[in-house]
């Protein structure tokens, strides 16, 4: 059966440090895709970044990357040169092989510091 | 930029009754997705529907639920007789193919049972 675990249920930075935000997953499917929301206190959805289970480099997209060591079941993301704004709550997702079925994770709430 | 919307934004319904939740994905999406968020807790998938049909459904998604595209534009939602533990967040989610494309979300319902 497929998982995703956030193991930090809060993490704190400051401002403009970069940030690590842990994800595992776990799997029997050989191709998966894992995604990276974000939800505001105001609580819609945004997608982050993109990692497919065949892709060779890390996703990144402007200040979000994503660190996928396949071999370990992991997809971090890290958010470089934190904002203000960048408190919320961040979920990890993975999809199953056809993409047709989706799990996330319990979510991880980010508070950035002035 | 086309967005998903979701009507109405919050509902609240007497415990028994039946309550339709509506959606009009991006319109040139193909592939639509139910979610639910109890408060406080992670999102969990519900359904995923193409080309008319469902796709693939999870535990949650019983006899209580279904789901239609009764014309062009909408997705709906129905849960048949509503129980107390339904309350919920439902997020309505498109793609423009299912493989390695974001879901782009609503901005939910917000769905009170009494």
């Amino acid at each position: 059966a497929q998982k995703i675990t956030q193991t930090q249920p809060g993490m704190f930075v400051q401002e403009k440090e970069a940030v690590t935000l842990d994800c595992t997953y776990d799997t029997s499917d050989q191709s998966y895709g894992l995604f990276w929301y974000k939800q505001p206190s105001s609580g819609e959805m945004i997608f982050l970044i993109y990692q497919g289970s065949y892709d060779e480099q890390n996703a990144t997209e402007g200040r979000y990357s994503l660190n996928f060591q396949k071999a370990r079941k992991s997809a971090n993301l890290v958010i470089s040169a934190s904002q203000l704004g960048d408190s919320a709550m961040y979920f990890c997702a993975m999809s199953a092989y056809n993409f047709n079925k989706f799990y996330f994770g319990s979510g991880t709430k980010l508070n950035v510091k002035p | 930029e086309p967005e998903v919307t979701q009507t109405p934004s919050h509902q609240v319904t007497q415990m028994g009754q039946e309550v339709i939740l509506r959606c009009v994905p991006i319109s040139n999406h193909l592939y639509f997705y139910w979610y639910r968020q109890i408060l406080g807790q992670k999102v969990e998938f519900l359904v995923s529907f193409y080309n008319n049909e469902i796709s693939e459904k999870s535990e949650i998604f019983d006899d209580q639920f279904s789901v239609e595209r009764p014309d062009g534009s909408n997705f709906t939602l129905k849960i048949r007789s509503t129980k107390l533990e339904d309350s919920a967040m439902y997020f309505c989610a498109s793609s423009e193919v299912a493989r390695e494309q974001p879901q782009h979300f609503g901005d939910g319902t917000r769905l009170s049972i009494l």
